[in-house]
């Protein structure tokens, strides 16, 4: 079945600091991918997403590629700041059997200290 | 427009309570969700609704129940609450292959 694979933090980074955060993916298909993230003590938000091969989604600052040969959508950001502490989540939606699941990733949580 | 929104935002039930969680898009979405959110443990899908009318069982539907009242609805039902059952709820509904929409969250403890 479809699944997600995401780096677990915690990280902690210096502000300004460069951001990765890992995550591949198992699909049949060609599933969509999405990054949300939660802040504390709210619910989870869309922060990017990609729906087909080669697609770079970007907001925030915040960028991830879509990249089908090595079935990866690596979070990135050039330069952290305090605000963006928060638990990051990779999820993908795909066909499996008759219904259109979403499959989240563990989360990973990312401390940026100033 | 209000997006997703959840009742109760907080809740303390003993032992053998029951209670409902309420949620209400306004949206017009197909599809709506329940999760439960635990340390460490991520999100995991208790119920979902691919339309009016119809749900199925999640990861973790045991002790829950649910209804689809209309296509804004999707309450949550807990008959006897267990402390197993101390969790963040999350709704969240969408277009089905777009993204989720969260609700903030209800934040449930049983004694």
């Amino acid at each position: 079945g479809n699944s997600v694979t995401q780096m677990e933090g915690p990280v902690t980074l210096s502000e300004e600091a460069f951001l990765t955060i890992n995550c591949t993916y198992t699909a049949t298909g060609y599933p969509s991918l999405f990054w949300y993230v939660q802040y504390p003590g709210e619910g989870l938000q869309l922060l990017l997403k990609a729906t087909k091969a080669d697609d770079k989604g970007s907001n925030k600052g915040f960028e991830a590629t879509y990249r089908k040969e090595t079935t990866s959508f690596h979070l990135e950001k050039g330069s952290v700041q305090v605000s963006d502490s928060a638990v990051y989540f990779c999820a993908l939606s795909g066909w499996e059997t008759s219904y259109d699941k979403v499959i989240f990733g563990p989360g990973t949580s990312l401390s940026v200290i100033p | 427009n209000a997006g997703v929104t959840q009742t109760p935002k907080f809740q303390v039930l003993k032992t053998g309570q029951s209670m409902t969680l309420q949620c209400a898009q306004d949206m017009n979405h197909n599809s709506m969700y329940w999760y439960r959110q635990d340390p460490g443990m991520g999100l995991r899908l208790i119920y979902y609704s691919a339309s009016e009318g119809t749900t199925d069982k999640g990861e973790v539907p045991n002790g829950y129940n649910v209804s689809r009242l209309n296509k804004r609805e999707f309450s949550l039902r807990l008959e006897s609450a267990a402390p197993s059952q101390t969790s963040v709820y999350f709704c969240a509904s969408r277009v089905i292959a777009y993204e989720q929409y969260f609700g903030p969250g209800t934040r449930l403890t049983v004694t």
